[in-house]
């Protein structure tokens, strides 16, 4: 299957510092990609829907000015968790799709904010 | 809003049986998909069901899709202990994509 690349893995960070977390179709270009926060034992919890070229769409109660998403091109994607607090800490999973085809994740990231 | 409805959330099989986990949702989906998650991993893709009627099978595993009842079914047979893993659906509608809560399957001796 398709292949999308999500980096860091694993990050920790001080608190009230920023962290950006890259996720790259590697071999598509995908037309819209999801950002999903997942705590321990608990499902993906959808955050924003971007689309290439425009602004995201945040989920009622996620915090734009927080979780900054930019789509500049159809293979990349970045979500920025700005001013990060140990709440925020969680396993962060971005997802890629091409037109009506499936999805494909990345490897996740599991960000600690110390 | 589509949302998604997975049942049971914590299933306990013992190896060699078999066993169904359902997965209901509330509006048209245009695709309906499976996943496996193991502990600290991401997710991995296990079945996309395009139409009604759709039937796929990989290895132990087969999954189905009745659009009409809004459910899809996912069916374990003679399970191993490998098959130990959260199992999500999730469905997409207009590029908005939910999840189940997750089957937390766990397969004993």
């Amino acid at each position: 299957g398709a292949v999308v690349s999500q980096h860091p893995s694993r990050v920790i960070c001080k608190s009230g510092t920023s962290v950006k977390i890259e996720c790259r179709s590697l071999d598509f270009q995908a037309t819209t990609m999801f950002w999903y926060r997942q705590f321990p034992k608990q499902s993906l919890m959808l955050m924003a829907t971007s689309n290439e070229g425009s602004k995201a769409t945040y989920e009622q109660g996620v915090e734009k000015d927080k979780f900054l998403i930019n789509h500049a091109s159809l293979t990349l994607s970045t979500l920025t968790v700005t001013s990060a607090h140990p709440e925020d800490s969680s396993f962060y999973i971005c997802s890629a799709v091409q037109g009506s085809s499936e999805a494909f994740f990345g490897q996740g990231t599991r960000l600690t904010v110390v | 809003e589509l949302k998604v409805e997975q049942n049971p959330l914590f299933l306990s099989m013992q190896e060699g049986k078999n066993y169904t986990i359902y997965c209901n949702y509330s509006t048209t989906s245009d695709r309906l998909y499976w996943y496996r998650q193991d502990p600290g991993k991401s997710l991995e893709s296990l079945f996309v069901l395009l139409s009604n009627g759709a039937v796929k099978q990989e290895g132990r595993l087969m999954a189905s899709l009745d659009t009409k009842a809004r459910l899809s079914t996912l069916h374990i047979t003679a399970a191993v202990h490998d098959l130990s893993a959260t199992y999500f659906c999730a469905g997409i509608n207009n590029n908005d994509m939910r999840f189940g809560a997750g089957t937390r399957l766990t397969v004993k001796p």
